[in-house]
């Protein structure tokens, strides 16, 4: 419905489990991101890739692995996790452009529908 | 720093009354102010946002924030409330000037629209 999908839509895994989530946006976009939406918590920038910049949240363990191998496919690999990285995990995509009255970048973030994921 | 606060965790409304889901912020020159809408099992919907120009902005299904500079504020409202718009609203703040990543969002609000 938003141009973003992402899959699978759910997934339980073991903690000794490798797995991928991924995310592909149809909206020609040039900026992607990860996030993780936990209950009770803000929602958490993991990574962003974009023409400006690729940024990585110092905070997310390395059992997380991005992966961008275009500007429409991004991918999220899983190994080793904790039942604690249960939790929704959220695709957006934006299109970053400059502001011809100088007002630096701008864009908006449009969401994937999330991918639950479940830990045991 | 740049901040926002969504000061109510839950807002009960009964349909047909006018709503609104408060939103202020902090950062530093003018800034890009958006609200998303998430339901159940599902992701994020963008719902309107403010670059410049007008302080009343009109989005998706009925809803509108007004941008006010002086209170460092964007509420979110709507003149009558439907069933359908129970759901988790989400404000978030990006200072001009920065990055894709500076993007901050609010801890969400819950509104439950009753019959």
């Amino acid at each position: 419905e938003t141009g973003v999908t992402q899959t699978p839509r759910h997934l339980v895994m073991g903690m000794t489990n490798k797995k991928s989530l991924k995310c592909e946006q149809h909206l020609g976009h040039n900026a992607m991101y990860w996030y993780k939406q936990s209950a009770k918590k803000p929602l958490e920038l993991m990574f962003v890739y974009s023409l400006e910049e690729r940024v990585e949240n110092n905070s997310v363990p390395s059992r997380f692995s991005p992966e961008c191998p275009n500007s429409s496919h991004l991918f999220l690999h899983l190994h080793t996790l904790q039942p604690e990285d249960s939790a929704l995990y959220l695709c957006a995509s934006s299109q970053e452009y400059r502001d011809p009255e100088g007002l630096g970048l701008k864009g908006t973030q449009y969401f994937g529908p999330g991918t639950r994921l479940l830990v045991l | 720093a740049q901040s926002v606060a969504q000061p109510e965790d839950q807002v009960n409304v009964a349909e047909g009354n006018p709503l609104t889901v408060k939103c202020t912020y902090s950062v530093s020159g003018n800034p890009y102010l958006f609200w998303y809408v998430q339901y159940p099992n599902r992701g994020l919907q963008f719902l309107l946002k403010y670059i410049t120009g007008d302080n009343l902005v009109k989005g998706s299904y009925g809803f509108e924030a007004e941008f006010n500079k002086s209170q460092t504020s964007f509420h979110l409202k709507k003149p009558s409330a439907l069933v359908s718009d129970s759901a988790l609203y989400f404000c978030a703040v990006r200072a001009p000037y920065s990055s894709a990543s500076k993007i901050i969002f609010g801890s969400g609000t819950r509104l439950s629209i009753r019959p």
